[in-house]
């Protein structure tokens, strides 16, 4: 089993719709997590990223953690086409020097003006 | 402008051949990295440096062979080219030991085909 799942769609909304993306995890020691946005052809970009279980908000975006389901969810408001792209979540583990992120495998999202 | 650049963006070649990868950040950061990510768009890390110091080395052919000259540098060297070596790579910095979570600043990623 994988330590980050996530499926990888592809995911096809219509503009304005509610999105969600899901990961689950299965290392008890991730201690933060990550959702980074790509785009094609380009680099991942940070969008959010939660320590600890509940949610965050920024802007159209909400992060939420499950520590004990061990799920973590990133929503979109209002959808706009300017966020197609593959959304990678990611958990970390290890303080100081040995940190680093593992990695879901992305879900790619289509949004249809 | 660019905070963390890669050369050369496409590389194509043949099998059996030796490449470098080059990597420069202006960000100031301590930490750099070298991730894979493959047709199905799984993200992997290979390396990583702190301060010139390799601090992860994951399960890699040890074909792949980084260099960091200096904090600002991480280069990947790559000999004897096999076609599973085809993939985007992407290089990374996060400013170091400061803090707890560190969000990671990713370049463009240099698209290596195996011919």
């Amino acid at each position: 089993q994988k330590e980050v799942e996530q499926d990888p769609g592809p995911l096809s909304v219509p503009e304005g719709a509610i999105v969600s993306l899901n990961c689950t995890y299965s290392n008890s020691a991730f201690q933060y997590f990550m959702w980074y946005r790509q785009y094609s052809r380009k680099g991942p970009e940070l969008l959010m990223y939660t320590y600890s279980s509940g949610n965050k908000e920024d802007g159209r975006f909400t992060a939420q953690v499950d520590k004990s389901s061990k799920y973590i969810s990133l929503f979109i408001r209002d959808s706009q086409p300017s966020d197609s792209a593959t959304y990678l979540c990611a958990g970390g583990k290890e303080a100081g020097n040995n940190r680093k992120l593992i990695w879901g495998l992305g879900t790619s999202l289509a949004v249809n003006p | 402008d660019t905070a963390v650049s890669q050369t050369p963006k496409y590389l194509v070649t043949q099998m059996g051949n030796d490449k470098s990868i080059k990597c420069e950040q202006n960000l100031g950061h301590d930490t750099m990295y070298w991730y894979k990510q493959d047709s199905k768009k799984f993200l992997k890390i290979m390396f990583s440096y702190n301060n010139k110091e390799l601090i992860i080395n994951e399960t890699v052919p040890n074909r792949f062979s980084p260099k960091s000259p200096d904090k600002a540098h991480l280069n990947l060297h790559i000999n004897s080219l096999e076609l599973g070596d085809s993939a985007v790579y992407f290089c990374a910095s996060s400013p170091g030991v400061a803090g707890y979570q560190e969000t990671q600043y990713f370049g463009p990623g240099t698209r290596l085909l195996v011919l």
